[in-house]
């Protein structure tokens, strides 16, 4: 398997637009998580899917962050309209139950300018 | 919110010498996990450690887990130029599967 795949890996976009960050698990996995991670608040789990399922989104910072799983092998995380202070590497993770280790995606740069 | 906090934040060494983090959490737990970060990439699983184990190895890590006082430490051994990299700590809560990650430790090992 090719591991989690994100896209893009980096994106740049301006103030008020809406960004779509790409997700593609791995095969067989039940669980999906996003994170994002900043220097200054670390490593925060955005929302996490269990069998393509929203479980927990606590963690979406506000209304214009969004979070679907339409099926089993893809996941989308939108942000509209996008700000300056979303600017943050997003990683998305598998596992294949509860309880075991995770594998992470290569994460996607985001810079809202 | 983060469920555990790194000591310390930032660790220098000199190869060859032993690194030890150490993590702090604040609820119950099913299993503890330390992973790997180099600048720039996703994060790496190093190990798991289930809430009823006291100490894991694999290789040059060791980690030990005292559930009473709600606390970890990663050991490196003989400590390489490549182990340069930020660990975390990440716990799953008891009552749910949310997997929640440290601050983490940057550990620079000196050639």
């Amino acid at each position: 398997d090719a591991g989690v795949i994100q896209s893009p890996r980096h994106e740049v976009t301006e103030m008020g637009q809406e960004v779509t960050l790409r997700c593609k698990p791995i095969s067989g996995h039940d669980y999906l998580f996003w994170y994002r991670q900043t220097m200054m608040r670390g490593l925060e789990l955005l929302i996490y899917f269990n069998n393509n399922v929203p479980i927990d989104d606590s963690g979406m910072p506000e209304d214009r962050f969004s979070a679907k799983m339409p099926n089993a092998s893809f996941s989308t995380l939108k942000i509209q309209p996008s700000e300056p202070r979303d600017s943050a590497v997003y990683f998305c993770a598998s596992t294949i139950w509860d309880y075991t280790e995770a594998f992470f995606g290569q994460g996607t740069r985001l810079t809202v300018v | 919110s983060q469920q555990g906090e790194e000591d310390p934040q930032a660790l220098s060494i000199q190869e060859g010498e032993n690194a030890t983090m150490n993590c702090s959490y604040k609820t119950s737990i099913n299993n503890l996990q330390w992973y790997r970060q180099n600048s720039g990439r996703g994060l790496v699983h190093l190990i798991l450690i289930r809430s009823n184990e006291r100490e894991k190895h694999s290789g040059r890590l060791r980690v030990t887990l005292d559930t009473s006082k709600k606390s970890s430490s990663l050991l490196i051994t003989a400590s390489r130029a490549a182990d340069t990299a930020s660990y975390f700590c990440a716990t799953d809560a008891a009552s749910s599967y949310k997997l929640i990650f440290g601050s983490g430790t940057r550990l620079l090992v000196r050639p």
